[in-house]
């Protein structure tokens, strides 16, 4: 089965830019989508489709994808973007859907 | 605005049955996959498998033998069994509303609160 991996963390100085990183064979096929998770909290869809975000989602967050590695982008840094981020994605046999393993964002 | 809600026992004795419910308010259960998502304590996110409305289901591969996911369209409802359960078993469940996206990947919009099950004697 394919894996997801990402940078366990990752720090950006409030108002710089970040990207959060997500590898894995299933990019060169399926699309990547992104998950924000704060402490005690459900994970809340950020990106899907590799790069559309959901209605309420901050346009400082955008996703690409280059070869087997996605990213998701935060321009401008807010403290509220501090959280946990998760990648997903489809494997490329018959395991539908996989996850990363989280990349914990910490703003500065 | 779509909300979910899972129910259930929060304690589970190893060997037992885990079963939790979904309901699904604010929105139509049709066309959409419902799945179950987990999270061991400080562990990533596993999905566990998803329900279409008209019943067929997909299960992770390593836990299809323990799994069933049935829906109950009348009570916008859907639900997770895990049978044999252990102690690797024990961890926050999700309900999830998903969608499939472009290249037929899964992503998932709404989300409930989540439910910690702890599998202890």
């Amino acid at each position: 089965s394919s894996e997801l991996t990402q940078d366990p963390a990752v720090s950006v100085a409030l108002g710089q830019t970040v990207r959060i990183t997500c590898q894995g064979d299933s990019f060169r096929t399926y699309y990547a989508s992104w998950y924000q998770q704060k402490p005690g909290q459900a994970p809340v869809l950020v990106m899907y489709d590799k790069n559309h975000r959901p209605s309420g989602i901050a346009d400082r967050f955008s996703g690409s994808t280059s070869g087997s590695t996605a990213s998701l982008t935060i321009t401008g840094a807010q403290a509220e973007d501090e959280a946990d981020y998760y990648c997903n994605s489809r494997d490329s046999s018959d395991n539908p859907v996989v996850f990363g393993g989280g990349t914990k964002l910490t703003v500065l | 605005q779509v909300q979910l809600q899972e129910s259930g026992p929060g304690l589970v004795k190893p060997s037992e049955t885990l079963s939790l419910t979904c309901t699904v308010s604010g929105g139509s259960i049709g066309s959409y996959y419902w799945s179950w998502i987990r999270q061991p304590p400080g562990k990533r996110l596993e999905w566990i498998g998803c329900v279409y409305y008209t019943g067929s289901t997909n299960y992770k591969p390593s836990l299809k033998s323990r799994v069933t996911i049935s829906v109950e369209t009348s009570k916008n409802q859907f639900s997770l069994r895990l049978s044999s359960v252990t102690a690797a078993d024990t961890a926050v469940y999700y309900c999830a509303r998903g969608l499939v996206g472009a290249t037929r990947d899964y992503y998932f919009d709404y989300w409930g609160q989540g439910t910690l099950v702890t599998v202890s004697s």
